[in-house]
């Protein structure tokens, strides 16, 4: 059983729709991390949050937007998107951001 | 020039073989490697970190560190069919670069 919680595990969205994708880490970690993964590319890092706080932004498009409540829950709020933000999305966890990263088992995002 | 590179693959090798697995990365100041294995539909799974040159064992694993030649490995004895997946490497660099680079992955296929 994972200690990182991802739901919903899949979503179809139309590009007009607003959905959240939430993310529940159940391991005191005080790290948390939004992923991209796309067919043939790495990993692409979106957000990093260290204890609530927003410590990194890679270029993210402003249609995607996090959220971080307390230091086990993570969101990300999605609006207007578009066919090319079709992807797995993965949340991640760490005790600090220099110790390893785990991961929640994605939602898998279609966009129409 | 890409930071951290894996040959795609696939690589193939019989059951109960040896399967060598590489990667090689290009920030010679980089301080922690990690190897990640990922199933088909699933999440990635952290299965080794190295932080220092040479070997470190976990069960039928091995992670080889060599910063000189600024390559990591990762040897897996007896393969099992259940070890078919992609391996990912990650590397951290050192001091205020803290983000996690990942490569492309390596297709391991363990046939019976």
């Amino acid at each position: 059983e994972t200690g990182v919680t991802q739901t919903p595990r899949h979503l179809v969205m139309g590009m007009t729709n607003k959905k959240s994708l939430k993310c529940e880490q159940h391991l005191g970690h005080n790290a948390m991390y939004w992923y991209k993964q796309s067919a043939k590319k790495p990993l692409e890092l979106m957000f990093v949050y260290s204890l609530e706080e927003r410590v990194e932004n890679n270029s993210v498009p402003s249609r995607f937007s996090p959220e971080c409540p307390n230091s086990s829950h993570l969101f990300l709020h999605l609006h207007t998107l578009q066919p090319e933000d079709s992807a797995l999305y993965l949340c991640a966890s760490s005790l600090r951001r220099d110790q390893p990263q785990h991961f929640g088992d994605g939602t898998r995002l279609s966009i129409l | 020039q890409k930071e951290v590179e894996q040959n795609s693959g696939p690589l193939s090798v019989p059951e109960g073989a040896i399967a060598s697995l590489n990667c090689t990365y290009s920030d010679r100041v980089s301080q922690s490697f990690f190897w990640y294995r990922q199933y088909s539909g699933k999440s990635p799974e952290l299965i080794m970190s190295i932080y220092s040159n040479g070997d470190k064992e976990d069960g039928r694993f091995t992670a080889q560190l060599n910063k000189a030649s600024q390559y990591v490995s990762l040897l897996i004895r007896d393969s099992q069919p259940s070890d078919s997946a992609t391996y990912l490497c990650a590397v951290r660099g050192a001091g205020n670069n803290r983000k996690l680079i990942w490569g492309l992955g390596t297709s391991l296929a363990v046939n019976p």
